[in-house]
């Protein structure tokens, strides 16, 4: 199975910052690469596919990037909204594995 | 408005069985792919199972093949997960989910709002 790794497992940030984390596959998964935000008890929601494709009503400010092993999601400006979970989704080969999810706190 | 609603989570004894369901409206259904994704309590997302827009293709996770079944009745709109030899480790909140094709990247692009299985005597 591959295996998808999130850095940090969490992370403080305030209203306005810009925060980036990361995502690392196991083995090159090229750009199957996807992005899924989760509030508390709620279901996940899409962000990002293909690695940077941004999902139909997404806001802007999410964007991702990279390939092969290494991507990236970014908030350009948080919201008070945006302090969830995310978790990334490789596409590339079954099982389709998450990593164990990046916590955005306020700080 | 795509919808998704999963109902048939509850209480259930190790060994037990359970059958879940997922009702689909607002897009055809016939024509996705269907997914259930699990989360244990206060922890991440793992996939269990899939199933193809009609249902002649199926795939489960290790940790369920063996035990678990996936369905469909593209009539009825509806998604079924039969759960059998129900195990401790199988407590989870259960969601379908759709699965999206763009980009060559496979995605669940709406999710239901899950069902909670318990399995504890």
């Amino acid at each position: 199975d591959i295996q998808m790794t999130q850095s940090p497992s969490s992370l403080s940030a305030s209203v306005g910052d810009r925060v980036t984390m990361t995502c690392r596959a196991s083995q090159s998964i090229s750009s199957y690469l996807n992005w899924y935000q989760q509030r508390p008890g709620k279901a996940p929601n899409l962000l990002i596919y293909a690695a940077s494709s941004l999902q139909s009503g997404v806001p802007s400010r999410f964007s991702g990037g990279g390939s092969g092993t290494d991507f990236t999601l970014t908030i350009s400006s948080l919201q008070p909204e945006d302090f969830a979970t995310y978790y990334c989704h490789q596409s590339y080969g079954t099982p389709y594995t998450f990593g164990q999810g990046t916590k955005l706190e306020i700080k | 408005e795509v919808q998704l609603v999963e109902s048939g989570g509850g209480l259930v004894q190790p060994g037990g069985s359970l059958r879940l369901s997922c009702a689909a409206s607002g897009f055809t259904f016939s024509r996705y792919w269907i997914n259930w994704v699990r989360q244990a309590p206060g922890k991440g997302l793992v996939w269990v199972s899939h199933i193809n827009s009609d249902g002649s293709s199926t795939t489960y996770a290790d940790s369920v093949r063996g035990r678990f079944t996936i369905s469909r009745d593209n009539a009825k709109n509806t998604l079924y997960l039969q759960m059998n030899s129900l195990r401790a480790e199988d407590t989870a909140v259960y969601y379908c989910a759709r699965g999206g094709y763009d980009s060559g990247s496979y995605y669940y692009d709406y999710w239901g709002q899950g069902t909670l299985v318990t399995v504890s005597s």
